[in-house]
């Protein structure tokens, strides 16, 4: 079936522009999450949805970031007056439920890279 | 949160077995581990994951040692596909955000 799919899969733009990052994720998935990946790092978290609700943002690096699930699918991430260190690959999982026990299916990340 | 250990890299031959270990010397006793792996360019994908016992499925079987504080991945015949970052996961202590580390490289050979 359809996996989870990520658009645009490149975005360039200036410093201090603002972007929004698309995800969408396996239908029937409740539980939604945004990663965000530098070069030569592992993936790193920054906001999961259950649901509508963004119901852990802890991992949000400060407030230009944002992030909604309006409908309970479909989620965006939002970048405000990006900087150059916003530079990297974000990814968007989703899994069946919430929990430990239930495997995070990602996909393919969106590169940003901030001139 | 439990934190996970893991070598920088690994070689393998093709058509052998590669054993990828991993401590989780701080995994407390319901907590999952998990194992994914990102090919180049790719995102992360799904691998195995357990709790207690040994795991078995299409892909790779995992070990995981009574006390728990380690485990092995293993691939049973690599192949040159199986070259990527390798990432033993132990999630946050509300199961709700992998804890990625910097992962093993596997270099599968011919």
């Amino acid at each position: 079936g359809a996996g989870v799919s990520q658009t645009p899969s490149n975005k360039v733009t200036e410093k201090g522009k603002y972007v929004e990052l698309r995800c969408d994720p396996i239908s029937g998935h409740t539980a939604l999450y945004w990663y965000r990946q530098s070069l030569g790092q592992g993936p790193e978290f920054l906001i999961y949805f259950q649901g509508t609700g963004a119901a852990d943002d802890s991992g949000l690096p400060n407030d230009r970031f944002f992030a909604v699930r309006p409908e309970g699918s479909v989620s965006t991430l939002k970048i405000q007056r990006t900087e150059r260190g916003d530079s990297a690959v974000y990814l968007c999982a989703s899994s069946l439920a919430l929990g430990r026990a239930y495997e995070q299916y990602f996909g393919p990340g969106t590169r940003l890279t901030v001139t | 949160d439990a934190k996970t250990t893991q070598p920088p890299s690994m070689d393998c031959a093709e058509g052998r077995a590669a054993n990828l270990p991993c401590n989780h010397s701080t995994i407390s006793g319901n907590e999952y581990v998990y194992w994914y792996r990102q090919i180049h360019s790719q995102g992360p994908q799904y691998i195995i994951h357990g709790l207690k016992n040994n795991e078995t499925n299409e892909m790779a079987s995992l070990i995981i040692t009574e006390d728990r504080k380690s485990s092995t991945l293993i691939l049973p015949h690599a192949t040159l596909r199986d070259t990527a970052v390798y990432y033993c996961i132990v999630p946050n202590q509300a199961g709700t955000a992998l804890i990625f580390g910097k992962g093993t490289t596997l270099s599968v050979s011919s």
